[in-house]
């Protein structure tokens, strides 16, 4: 199994609602990543997981809550966020720390979320 | 400190005819190079990676690319357009053996012309 899965693939939310965003693997990575893109961009990196302990936050605001119950699992909590939050937010694995020497990110689909 | 590169913003190409995704790279160490594809409101597909083994890298889909050490530039190429390979393309340096940090370009759009 070589998929990164992401739920909901949409969400529309109003600045007062908090939702979740969900991420999960099974090909035993242990890096585990978020980012953002919005259009006609290149992803941005927001947070980067390892061991399930968060070893990169790229200065997001703390709007943006990560958190990462297990090591196939990755949650982006989301509270009082602003209509410019509006993007595709993606979730990428890999194998991380001591793995192969290309180190490559396998990327889920996407939530592309709205803010109201 | 690592940068990348891609020289064109969007290439438009006939169906049937080559393809060329030009990308130069910058690293202060031994490189990772990727090539991802995205479709449009999908996630990145990796279509070939980087190894030290072979200079000329074979990926999915027919694409391949060249690794050019004395150009820095890790340019992607098909053969034959196919209608389904218009996306937006992604060159992507990382650190070798690093796991966290990856640097993008700022993407590639191939239009396939009918």
């Amino acid at each position: 199994d070589t998929e990164v899965t992401q739920t909901p693939k949409h969400l529309v939310m109003g600045m007062t609602n908090k939702k979740s965003l969900k991420c999960e693997q099974h090909m035993g990575h242990r890096a585990m990543y978020w980012y953002k893109q919005k259009a006609k961009k290149p992803p941005e990196l927001m947070f980067v997981y390892s061991y399930e302990k968060l070893s990169i936050n790229e200065s997001v605001p703390s709007r943006f809550s990560p958190e990462c119950p297990n090591s196939s699992l990755l949650n982006l909590h989301l509270h009082a966020l602003q209509p410019e939050d509006s993007a595709l937010y993606l979730c990428a694995s890999s194998q991380g720390p001591g793995g192969s020497e290309y180190n490559e990110q396998f990327f889920g689909p996407g939530t592309r979320l709205t803010v109201l | 400190a690592q940068s990348v590169t891609q020289l064109d913003s969007h290439v438009s190409v006939s169906e049937g005819t080559p393809v060329l995704l030009r990308c130069n790279y910058s690293s202060s160490y031994s490189p990772s190079l990727f090539w991802y594809v995205q479709h449009p409101n999908k996630g990145l597909q990796l279509l070939l990676k980087y190894t030290s083994a072979a200079t000329l890298v074979k990926g999915i889909n027919g694409f391949e690319a060249e690794f050019k050490k004395s150009e820095t530039s890790f340019h992607l190429t098909k053969p034959s357009a196919h209608m389904s390979d218009a996306a937006e393309y992604f060159c992507v340096v990382s650190k070798s053996g690093g796991y966290q940090k990856v640097t993008f370009g700022t993407g590639t759009k191939l239009q396939v012309i009918p």
